[in-house]
């Protein structure tokens, strides 16, 4: 059974730091694309990060670009989440996800709150 | 690639169909995707390659559509169905697209 388990969130002040990472099991994690996508309160989906299975290749969405660094380790099956510069409109649930263009799975998300 | 779904709700009583729709502000072929969200839990994949269901689905999910189209039909909805469900979009890689989502609610 694929498991994925956020953590690392938490209440931050704007313009601070959080790094997020996820624990991936059930599946060879280094055969599979990954991605965190957001959902603030109350609101819908964001793809914000995707990383290649190599962690070679990243791509961003543009309102975290040069803020938001995605990385892997391969050897400890994990993905990692580098939020740096926060806002509050960074507020959200992020969910660490499987897959390329189809989301197959995805974790229960762990929960970051930027406020003063 | 902007996707836009209606409506925001959808108010049906258990044993009724629902159908929902997704539109793309430019063709996506076939490359849709549905999520159903129940509260407090994270998306679970439902259809994908916009009429594929994903594997444990149940029939009663169907998804048709292509270009710019789609929709997701219930055959009569079960408790378990009252839910948020969501489309996306992969035609155009990256960034993925999501629509807004269309909440089924029990009336």
């Amino acid at each position: 059974e694929v498991q994925l388990v956020e953590s690392g969130g938490g209440l931050v002040q704007p313009g601070g730091s959080l790094r997020l990472s996820c624990a991936a099991s059930g599946f060879i994690f280094s055969s599979f694309e990954m991605n965190w996508v957001r959902q603030a309160p109350g609101k819908g989906l964001e793809w914000i990060a995707y990383i290649s299975s190599s962690g070679f290749t990243t791509y961003y969405e543009d309102s975290v670009k040069g803020r938001f660094t995605i990385s892997r380790d391969n050897a400890k099956n994990s993905l990692y989440l580098q939020m740096n510069s926060l806002r509050a409109e960074d507020t959200a649930l992020y969910y660490c996800v499987r897959g390329e263009k189809i989301l197959y799975d995805w974790g229960q998300g762990t929960l970051v709150t930027v406020s003063s | 690639i902007m996707m836009t779904q209606s409506p925001a709700t959808l108010s049906l009583s258990p044993g009724e169909r629902a159908t929902l729709s997704c539109r793309a502000s430019q063709s996506v072929g076939s490359n849709v995707v549905w999520y159903q969200q129940k509260p407090g839990q994270a998306p679970r994949l439902l259809i994908y390659g916009a009429s594929t269901r994903a594997t444990g689905i149940p029939v009663r999910f169907s998804g048709s559509g292509s270009g710019t189209e789609f929709i997701l039909t219930i055959r009569s909805l079960q408790p378990e169905d009252f839910a948020v469900y969501y489309c996306q979009q992969f035609n155009d890689w990256l960034p993925l697209t999501f629509g807004g989502g269309t909440k089924v609610e029990i009336k």
